[in-house]
């Protein structure tokens, strides 16, 4: 198995623009998260998914975040508009039991 | 308020000794800990978890404890060698049915040759 695949692994980007983030979890696995590690704030959770279904999105910032799973191998977490202090590491996880997580190589956002 | 607190500073240590790395939990319930190890510009990797119910695990040279009591585990890496040096994050899993793991920020160890 090739592991959980995030793309783009480095995104550059002006303020304003719209940042679309993506991940293919493992197969077979039935919970996805999204997770944002800074130096300040550690790694958070932002939401997660099992079979599909968005499960806690308490995490997501605000309402610029958005998160989808249209299927069990691909989701995607979008920002719009996008704004400098959302410059992070964002990390999708997967697992098959919600607690052994199994993590991507993340997407490094910088917004300038 | 739900804290997950680890050592910020940096544990630097010689090869060979032990490393003990620290975990303090506040207003949670957890049903398991975890600890997962990161290496700069990856992402974290799973190394051990550990239920409410067990006090110690072990998996090579690496032991974790687990203390409801006092809210603590301590992670342990015996005759620690410089490929050992990595940020290690604790995470939790709050008992009550819901998915939600949740990290501390992580201690960054140096093992020294």
């Amino acid at each position: 198995d090739a592991g959980v695949i995030q793309s783009p692994r480095h995104e550059v980007t002006e303020m304003g623009q719209e940042v679309t983030l993506r991940c293919k979890p493992i197969s077979g696995h039935d919970y996805l998260f999204w997770y944002r590690q800074t130096m300040m704030r550690g790694l958070e959770l932002l939401i997660y998914f099992n079979n599909n279904v968005p499960i806690d999105d308490s995490g997501m910032p605000e309402d610029r975040f958005s998160a989808k799973m249209p299927n069990a191998s691909f989701s995607t977490l979008k920002i719009q508009p996008s704004e400098p202090r959302d410059s992070a590491v964002y990390f999708c996880a997967s697992s098959s039991r919600a607690n052994v997580l199994t993590f991507g190589a993340g997407s490094r956002l910088t917004v300038l | 308020s739900q804290k997950i607190e680890q050592n910020s500073e940096a544990l630097n240590i010689q090869e060979g000794k032990t490393a003990t790395l620290t975990c303090n939990y506040t207003n949670y319930s957890p049903a398991y800990l975890q600890w997962y190890r990161q290496d700069p510009g990856r992402g974290p990797v799973f190394l051990l978890l550990i239920r409410e119910n067990e006090k110690e695990k072990r998996k090579e040279r690496l032991k974790v404890t687990f203390d409801t009591t006092l809210k603590q585990s301590l992670f342990h890496i015996t005759a620690s060698q410089p490929a050992d040096s990595a940020t290690y994050l604790c995470a939790l899993l709050n008992s009550g049915g819901y998915q939600k793991v949740t990290f501390g920020t992580g201690t960054k160890l140096q093992v020294i040759p």
